[in-house]
């Protein structure tokens, strides 16, 4: 089947950095998703990773393995704005043809503490 | 500015009283979907359109039903709410499905009594 794991919960300090890990099993990958949303609001889109390596973005940013079907995100510098919840999703077929969609994981919420 | 609007933002409704949500999108996007998003099950696609009178189901279609008349708008009905239709609903649009990023609505919160 298709399937993402990420961690439920984590908790940071401001200022400090911070890593959300994601594996995924899916079959035809087209792309990996990092949104982040904060309670009660929609998902705002935060990066796309479609090849091996590091994606940079400023204070975010984003790894793809795709031959261990993990990635993560990098957070530096962290804020109290941070506090949210952060979503990832991975693009895969899902039936015998050639359509795609979003498989959602279940979100990892972080808290950032002063 | 490009953006994908929802309404209502807030809906009390009682089981069976039919009901629509619209969802228009002022960014040209071929594709737009539904979610529904419970606590511990994540967001669930509902419906998906890839077109104008492009259709097709989601994860989690029952009792539900969507209509895409015009490349904009992407309306989802519930014909007969029931309490198990609770939850954030959020529509979506992207450019294409291969996009390599989706536009989400402001959400709205729907309460069947």
């Amino acid at each position: 089947g298709q399937n993402i794991d990420q961690p439920t919960e984590m908790t940071a300090t401001e200022g400090a950095i911070v890593q959300i890990n994601c594996t995924y099993q899916t079959s035809g990958f087209n792309g990996l998703f990092w949104y982040q949303q904060h309670a009660g609001e929609a998902p705002t889109f935060l990066s796309y990773n479609v090849l091996d390596g590091l994606e940079e973005k400023g204070r975010f940013s984003s790894f793809l393995s795709r031959s261990k079907g993990y990635s993560y995100l990098l957070l530096k510098e962290l804020q109290m704005k941070d506090s949210a919840s952060y979503l990832c999703a991975v693009r895969a077929l899902y039936n015998a043809g050639n359509n795609r969609k979003l498989i959602w994981g279940l979100g990892t919420s972080l808290a950032v503490n002063p | 500015e490009a953006q994908v609007t929802q309404n209502p933002r807030y809906l009390i409704t009682v089981t069976g009283k039919k009901l629509t949500v619209t969802c228009s999108q002022n960014m040209n996007h071929e594709y737009m979907s539904w979610y529904r998003q419970d606590p511990g099950l994540g967001l669930r696609q509902i419906y998906y359109s890839m077109n104008v009178e492009v259709t097709d189901k989601g994860d989690v279609p029952e009792g539900y039903k969507v209509s895409r008349k015009e490349k904009r708008n992407f309306p989802l009905i519930l014909e007969s709410p029931s309490p198990n239709q609770t939850s954030l609903y959020f529509c979506a649009s992207s450019s294409s499905v291969l996009a390599t990023e989706a536009f989400f609505g402001q959400g709205t919160r729907l309460t069947v009594v």
